[in-house]
Formats: C-alpha cells, structure tokens, sequence
C-alpha cells in the first residue's frame, strides 16, 4: 500500500523568508501524481501544486515549487518571499495513476509565520 | 462557478447516536468523494462514488456507516450510532472526468460526547 510521511509537524519562518516543507513516499508504481495541499483554520483544502512523476521538470507556480526525486521518493515544497497568509497545515498527497484514484495524504506539517 | 457546498457546519452530539452529513458537489463533477479527517492527522477516504455508484468503500466502518449518493448528485454519510473515537471533520470532495484535481468543501467538524 503506498503511503506518504511527513517527518515535520511544525515549522514556522520569517515573513519574507524562504521555507521547504519535506515530504517522503513509498509506492511501487512508476507512473504517479504527487499534490501539496493547503488547509487554513477554515478547513477547506486548497491545492498548491502538483507534479506528474512522468515529468522530469519540478513543477512552479508564483512562489511555490517542488523538489521532485523520484529515485528518493522525495518530494518536498519551497515558499519562497512568505507572506503571513501562507500560515497554515500542508498536506502531501500521492494519487495512483490507476484504479479508485483516491488521495492518500500525509500526517501534515503546521506552517507558522512570524512578522 | 460554485464549490462544493457542505453542511452543517458544525454538529455536537452524544454516543450511540446518529448523525448525517450533506454534501453537494459542483455541478458536472462524477466523482465524489468522503473523507475524515482526525485532529493533528490527514484527511482518510471513507468512500468514492462515480455518478451513483460506489467505487471504493474499503475503508468504511460498514457496521455504522453508510452513505449515498442520490441520482448522481448531492451524496448523505449517515453515522448510526456514533462512538468517540468517530469525532473528526467530515470533507467532502469531487472531481470531473478525466481531470486528476479534487475540489473540496468547507467539511463539517463533528464532535462526539
């Protein structure tokens, strides 16, 4: 069964500052989806970015992007210039390429950021 | 475009009760999906519905829970009866076909006394 660990519960960083969250997988596919997520106290999950395991290139979106190894099975988030509404829980996600398609999601990592 | 809508909100109630959630996804998204999600941990599928159908329900508590999705559309998880342990936030999501991102709601926080 795969399964998604992430070894930091919390982090917290300097507004402005740059952050990596780490995130690692364990999967025999060859062929995957890997997501971050966003969960603000209001609950509702909001994707950051995502990266096909077809791709060589790490994806980037604004301020946001991945370091994608997939040799390690290690796909961590940068937040580069943090702006203090970055604060909340981030998810890692793995997606299998077939079957139910569900998310399997890791523990989460608490995002503090100070002014 | 509206999101996936939830409710309630919130819902507080005693063991060996029971209890339901609604949720009603975007309008034209197939697939459905429950979560919970347990305080300090990630979100767990309860179940996956396509159209009307269940997908995967592996990991549902099957001797209380049940849920439906009715005329494809908006989806009830039904607890009956409630222990402690089934305190957590209840989210809802849906995807459209051949489209890999999930969109989800606000959840629903439930607490069991």
């Amino acid at each position: 069964a795969q399964t998604v660990t992430q070894s930091q519960p919390e982090m917290s960083v300097q507004e402005a500052e740059t952050v990596t969250l780490s995130c690692t997988y364990d999967t025999s596919e060859s062929d995957y989806y890997l997501f971050w997520y966003k969960q603000p106290p209001s609950r509702q999950m909001i994707l950051v970015i995502r990266q096909e395991a077809y791709k060589q290139q790490n994806a980037t979106e604004n301020r946001f992007s991945v370091n994608f190894q997939k040799a390690a099975k290690s796909f961590s988030l940068k937040i580069s210039d943090s702006q203090l509404g970055d604060a909340a829980m981030y998810f890692c996600a793995y997606k299998a390429p077939r079957g139910a398609q569900k998310l399997v999601f890791g523990q989460g990592t608490r995002l503090t950021i100070n002014p | 475009e509206a999101g996936v809508a939830q409710s309630p909100r919130y819902k507080i109630i005693e063991k060996r009760q029971s209890v339901a959630f609604w949720c009603n996804p975007i309008s034209g998204h197939a697939t459905l999906y429950w979560y919970q999600q347990i305080l300090g941990q990630g979100p767990k599928l309860l179940i996956q519905f396509q159209n009307n159908g269940v997908v995967d329900d592996s990991q549902l508590p099957k001797d209380r829970f049940s849920a439906e999705r009715l005329k494809g559309v908006d989806s009830t998880l039904k607890i009956q009866p409630a222990k402690l342990e089934d305190s957590a936030v209840y989210l809802c999501a849906s995807r459209l076909a051949g489209v890999y991102e999930q969109y989800f709601g606000p959840g629903t926080r439930l607490t069991v006394t």
